[in-house]
């Protein structure tokens, strides 16, 4: 069974510029949801997506968004790039069958920096 | 408000050696879930173990092993007999049962280096 795939791997951008990144998760999974990683804040919940509504939303602006598709493949966008966004994008998928927690599954992140 | 503390920033140790990773967390939910995960240099996080609050007992798996006692809000880790493979960081986390949901709420990490 394939793991969780993320793309791009790795993206540069500039201060101001909006970016894409997208997820697809374990066939069969229903929730998605979304990390950023940084040397200074660590690991921190951005949002989770399942069956393409947001259930639950991490401590970030506005300009952090998501959504997924009926095939559970997620994007999230970031628009107006600042500097402090250059991050490690990590996605996880959970099987989320009873609605309790599940084990999540991660991808190997999308790395972004902001020039 | 929920929080994971993992005091340890860096540990060094050499080959064979025993090493047990702290974690502290803070939560007033009575139902919750403790998470171990390894994120080697390549990046991607590697489920270890769960816990759920209910279960407190210990487990072993091999080499591993981890010790949740909730008195003291504490789930630690141990590696027996240490291996240059096990050097990576280490995260502890925390899932809330009323989040409806994977949120997970990670401590700080834990860099290990195993030096041959």
């Amino acid at each position: 069974k394939a793991g969780v795939t993320q793309t791009p791997r790795y993206l540069i951008k500039t201060r101001g510029q909006q970016v894409t990144l997208s997820c697809s998760p374990i066939s069969g999974h229903r929730s998605v949801s979304w990390y950023q990683q940084t040397p200074g804040q660590g690991l921190q919940f951005l949002f989770e997506y399942f069956s393409e509504t947001q259930r639950n939303k991490g401590n970030f602006p506005g300009r952090f968004s998501g959504r997924q598709f009926s095939n559970s493949r997620s994007e999230m966008n970031v628009s107006t790039l600042e500097l402090g966004d250059s991050a490690l994008y990590l996605c996880a998928s959970s099987l989320d069958t009873s609605g309790r927690y599940n084990e999540q599954f991660f991808g190997p992140g999308t790395r972004l920096t902001v020039l | 408000a929920q929080k994971v503390t993992q005091a340890q920033t860096e540990i060094s140790v050499v080959e064979k050696e025993d090493v047990t990773l702290d974690c502290v967390y803070e939560t007033r939910d009575t139902t919750y879930y403790l998470f171990w995960y390894k994120q080697p240099p390549s990046g991607e996080l590697v489920f270890l173990i769960r816990r759920n609050s209910f279960d407190e007992q210990n487990e072993i798996s091999g080499r591993y092993s981890w010790n949740f006692q909730k008195s003291t809000s504490s789930f630690n880790f141990t590696i027996t007999a240490s291996q240059v493979v096990d050097s990576a960081v280490y995260f502890c986390a925390l899932s809330e049962a009323y989040n409806a949901g994977n949120m997970l709420t990670f401590g700080g990490g834990t860099r290990l280096m195993v030096k041959p």
